[in-house]
């Protein structure tokens, strides 16, 4: 079975632009979510959705908005981008949202903002 | 309050030694998963183990092993025959409830195998 993958892997963006990110969860996940990893922040919570509608939000302002499509890819978007928004974008794909449904993670989007 | 407390930034450990990393949730729920990943430089999380808050016994996965004590809120991971393959941040993560709660992780510990 294929693992959850990520496009692009690398990006490189200027202040001001907007990305979109990509995730294919592993077939038969309807659970995606996503986070940001910093090397100061740590691992933080973006988002998670379930069957097309987003079940938990972090804390993060409006510029970071994701989807999920019926076939469960979802996306993930940045609008306006800062200096700040350079990190590793981990996606994680699970079969349900019970506390025993783990989660498997992608291979991450490493977005720079210069 | 933090769902997840890993209090150990850095560990060091022997090769072939056992080495136990350190984590504490705090819930009050009834029902929640508890989970560890390890993350090599690379940059992939890599899913290492789960045990539930009703298992009584403690999750093993070859080298690895939960060590589970419920009332204490301890979940801390004991990897046992350190390889150096086993050099990789490691987080420790929970899941309350039933349905539809995020993950929560902690800040991870850095561990590095010494040859």
């Amino acid at each position: 079975k294929a693992g959850v993958t990520q496009t692009p892997r690398y990006l490189i963006k200027t202040r001001g632009q907007q990305v979109t990110l990509s995730c294919s969860p592993i077939s038969g996940h309807r659970s995606v979510s996503w986070y940001q990893q910093t090397p100061g922040q740590g691992l933080q919570f973006l988002f998670e959705y379930f069957s097309e509608t987003q079940r938990n939000k972090g804390n993060f302002p409006g510029r970071f908005s994701g989807r999920q499509f019926s076939n469960s890819r979802s996306e993930m978007n940045v609008s306006t981008l800062e200096l700040g928004d350079s990190a590793l974008y981990l996606c994680a794909s699970s079969y349900g949202t019970i506390s025993y449904n783990e989660q498997f993670f992608g291979p991450g989007t490493r977005l720079t903002v210069l | 309050a933090q769902k997840i407390t890993q209090t150990q930034p850095g560990m060091f450990v022997q090769e072939k030694e056992a080495v136990t990393l350190d984590c504490t949730y705090d819930t009050s729920d009834q029902s929640y998963g508890l989970f560890w990943y390890k993350q090599p430089s690379s940059g992939e999380m890599i899913f290492l183990i789960y045990q539930g808050s009703y298992d009584e016994q403690n999750a093993t996965e070859g080298r690895y092993s939960l060590n589970f004590q419920k009332a204490r809120k301890s979940a801390n991971l004991v990897i046992s025959a350190s390889q150096l393959g086993d050099s990789a941040m490691y987080f420790c993560a929970m899941r309350e409830g039933d349905t539809g709660n995020q993950f929560y992780f902690g800040t991870g510990t850095s561990l590095t195998v010494i040859p």
